[in-house]
């Protein structure tokens, strides 16, 4: 298996852009979680999906970022419009069952000038 | 307040020593405990999984402890290597499966 895949590895935007994020998770995998990692807050949940349902997403910082789930192989993240503040590395994991191991992506990192 | 707390902040050992990384936590119902390496650059990966009636879980030189009655769990490196460094992330779950993670550990092995 490929693990979990995220697109784009990088992506540099100018503030007021739509950014969307994407990705795969494992063949399989039931749940899917997208994070935000910065310096100063270390990682944070934003969002997790449990058959592509959204369970929990009160980590969505505020109304420009949404996710969305549309069938079990592919979530996006979409921050709309964009602002420096949101410049991180998102990942995003999946896992089997709810207990289980989460498998994490390689990570976008996201710089907004 | 479900919290996880990890020290020390940051830690610089020499190559071949030992060390022990330590987590706290106030996050009830319980599920289970994870430990994560996370590599400068790279996404988390899990080295550990204990749940409540687990007192001690291995994956090659990582030995993992969980005392569920004073909350603490601690992380312990045996023989380390220079591909040690990096930063060790303390999760706990609860029974709503939701994850809470500590602030994690910067470890700096150093020849």
């Amino acid at each position: 298996d490929a693990g979990v895949i995220q697109s784009p590895r990088h992506e540099v935007t100018e503030m007021g852009q739509e950014v969307t994020l994407r990705c795969k998770p494992i063949s399989g995998h039931n749940s899917l979680f997208w994070y935000r990692q910065t310096m100063m807050r270390g990682l944070e949940l934003l969002i997790y999906f449990n058959n592509n349902v959204p369970i929990d997403d009160s980590g969505m910082p505020e109304d420009r970022f949404s996710a969305k789930m549309p069938n079990a192989s592919f979530s996006t993240l979409k921050i709309q419009p964009s602002e420096p503040r949101d410049s991180a590395v998102y990942f995003c994991a999946s896992l089997r069952e709810r207990v289980g191991e989460q498998y994490f992506g390689p990570g976008t990192r996201l710089t907004v000038t | 307040k479900n919290q996880v707390e990890q020290s020390p902040q940051s830690l610089i050992i020499l190559e071949g020593k030992n060390c022990t990384l330590q987590c706290n936590y106030t996050v009830s119902p319980f599920s289970n405990l994870r430990w994560y390496k996370q590599d400068t650059g790279r996404g988390p990966v899990s080295l550990t999984i204990m749940t409540f009636s687990e007192n001690t879980k291995s994956n090659g030189r990582y030995t993992a402890t969980l005392d569920a009655d004073t909350k603490q769990s601690s992380l312990h490196i045996t023989a380390s290597q220079l591909s040690d460094s990096a930063s060790y992330i303390c999760v706990v779950s609860d029974s709503n499966y939701q994850l809470i993670w500590g602030a994690g550990t910067k470890l700096i092995i150093k020849p």
